[in-house]
C-alpha cells in the first residue's frame, strides 16, 4: 500500500497569504495524485487531478505541481472561504489512499 | 447538474448489517466507474470500494473485504454497499464518488474522484 504523508498538519496562515501545503507518497504515483478540499460538514471537493490541472470551476489562485513522490498544492492568495482541510489522493495504484489531511486555518 | 444522493446510514449494533444506496442524476451513470469512501468522526477519508461501470470488475479495501458488498444497478441509477459483520471501527460517514478518467502520456487510464455525494452517516454501537 502506498503511504501518503502530508505536512504541515496545521498551516496558519493570514487572508491575503500564499499557502504551500506538501503530499509525499511512499513510492512514485507518476502524475496520478489529486487534491481536495473539505469543510466542516461537507462533502470532499476536486480541486486538482493529474498533479496540476485545475477542475472544473477552480479558482486560478490554486495550483498543484510534482511528479513521482513530491507533490504541492499552492493557494497563491487566500481567501475566506479557503480555509479548510485539504487532502492529497493517489489514484495509481490499488487502494487508492489519502493523506491525513492538511488543515488551513486562520492566523 | 451531476447529484449524488445517499441513503441508508443509522444506528447498528456490532455484528449487524446495513445496506447503504446512493442515487445519481445529471449524468449517464451507466457510464462510470463509482466508489464508496468513508470518513471516521473527526478523522481523515479512507477509500473503501469500487466498482466498475458495467459491475465486472470490483475492488475492496482489506478493511472491508469479506464483509462488504458493492453492487449497482445502472437501470435504476443507484448505487449500493451492502454491510455485514459491522464493527465498532466501521463507524464513518459513508460518502458514494463519480470516477473521472485520466489519461496519462503513455496512454494508460487512471481513475479520481470528479463528484461527491454529501454522506450518510453509519454508527455501530451497542
Amino acid at each position: 500500500e502506498i503511504v501518503m504523508t502530508q505536512s504541515p498538519a496545521t498551516l496558519s496562515v493570514s487572508p491575503g497569504e500564499r499557502a504551500t501545503l506538501s503530499c509525499r507518497a511512499s513510492q512514485s504515483v507518476s502524475s496520478n495524485l489529486a487534491w481536495y478540499q473539505q469543510k466542516p460538514g461537507q462533502a470532499p471537493r476536486l480541486l486538482i487531478y493529474g498533479a496540476s490541472t485545475r477542475a472544473t470551476g477552480i479558482p486560478a489562485r490554486f495550483s498543484g505541481s510534482g511528479s513521482g513522490t513530491e507533490f504541492t498544492l499552492t493557494i497563491s492568495s487566500l481567501q475566506s472561504e479557503d480555509f479548510a482541510v485539504y487532502y492529497c489522493q493517489q489514484y495509481n495504484n490499488w487502494p487508492k489512499t489519502f493523506g491525513q489531511g492538511t488543515k488551513v486555518e486562520i492566523k | 447538474e451531476v447529484q449524488l444522493v445517499e441513503s441508508g446510514g443509522g444506528l447498528v449494533k456490532p455484528g449487524g448489517s446495513l445496506r447503504l444506496s446512493c442515487a445519481v442524476s445529471g449524468f449517464t451513470f451507466s457510464s462510470y466507474n463509482m466508489n464508496w469512501v468513508r470518513q471516521a468522526p473527526g478523522k481523515g477519508l479512507e477509500w473503501v470500494s469500487s466498482i466498475s461501470n458495467s459491475g465486472s470488475y470490483i475492488y475492496y479495501a482489506d478493511s472491508v473485504k469479506g464483509r462488504f458488498t458493492i453492487s449497482r444497478d445502472n437501470a435504476k441509477n443507484s448505487l449500493y454497499l451492502q454491510m455485514t459483520s459491522l464493527r465498532a471501527e466501521d463507524t464513518a460517514v459513508y460518502y458514494c464518488a463519480r470516477s473521472a478518467p485520466f489519461v496519462d502520456y503513455g496512454g494508460k487510464t487512471y481513475y479520481y474522484f470528479d463528484y461527491w455525494g454529501q454522506g450518510t452517516l453509519v454508527t455501530v454501537s451497542s
